[in-house]
């Protein structure tokens, strides 16, 4: 089975720095692209940043690039999102997702999401 | 960036009519890269279609989804209490790269 456990979100002050975590088990974790995805308080999903199964490819949203940094560790089959200069527009659920098969740029597994807050 | 726009914003419909629902891109999406997710309050979303029209693993058949080019949708043949949910669409591109959502399709009982 599928598992993906999001941790590390909290309340943080406008400004400063929150390392999120995601552990991964049930699947080969460094044959798949993974990704992280944040919903606002009562809104729609924010896809935020995705990397490659060996981290060659990396992408962000605009809205993220330049404070927040995706990173992988295949042996201890963990994705990362080290998330600086936080904004109170950053103040979301961040969902840890994986890619489905053959890169098909969709995602097939979710965790539960971990909260963060930005607020002073 | 491509835009994905949901319609309608908001379903009203009975326990065993068909609902279907709209996602419009500003412009031209591959079908290959073209999503739809359900997602109930408290959840995470769930994966129902992939490709524009495949149904991910344990999806039911009354789920199934169509379009191509800039125009997609959700077709669900009869609908189950369980289905009542807000659901997204979303897209891959590679020229702007990125992913994108639509703004959610909330389908609730009438």
């Amino acid at each position: 089975e599928v598992q993906l456990v999001e941790s590390g979100g909290g309340l943080v002050q406008p400004g400063r720095s929150l390392r999120l975590s995601c552990a991964a088990s049930g699947f080969t974790f460094d044959d798949y692209a993974m990704h992280w995805v944040r919903q606002a308080p009562g809104k729609g999903l924010e896809w935020v940043s995705g990397i490659s199964w060996n981290s060659g490819s990396i992408g962000y949203a605009d809205s993220v690039k330049g404070r927040f940094t995706i990173s992988r560790d295949n042996a201890k089959n963990s994705l990362y999102l080290q998330m600086n200069s936080l904004r109170a527009e950053d103040t979301a659920l961040y969902y840890c997702a994986k890619e489905g098969a053959d890169s098909s740029r969709d995602f097939d597994y979710w965790g539960q999401g971990t909260l963060v807050t930005v607020s002073s | 960036e491509i835009v994905l726009t949901q319609s309608p914003g908001t379903l009203s419909l009975s326990p065993g009519e068909r609902a279907t629902l709209s996602c419009r891109a500003s412009q031209s999406v591959s079908s290959s890269y073209l999503a739809w997710y359900q997602q109930k309050p408290g959840q995470a979303p769930r994966l129902l279609i992939y490709g524009a029209s495949s149904r991910a693993t344990g999806i039911p058949d009354r789920f199934s989804g169509s379009g191509s080019g800039t125009d997609f949708t959700l077709t669900i043949s009869r609908l189950e209490p369980e289905d009542f949910a807000v659901y997204y669409c979303q897209q891959y591109g590679s020229s702007p790269r990125g992913y994108t959502f639509g703004q959610g399709t909330k389908l609730e009982i009438k």
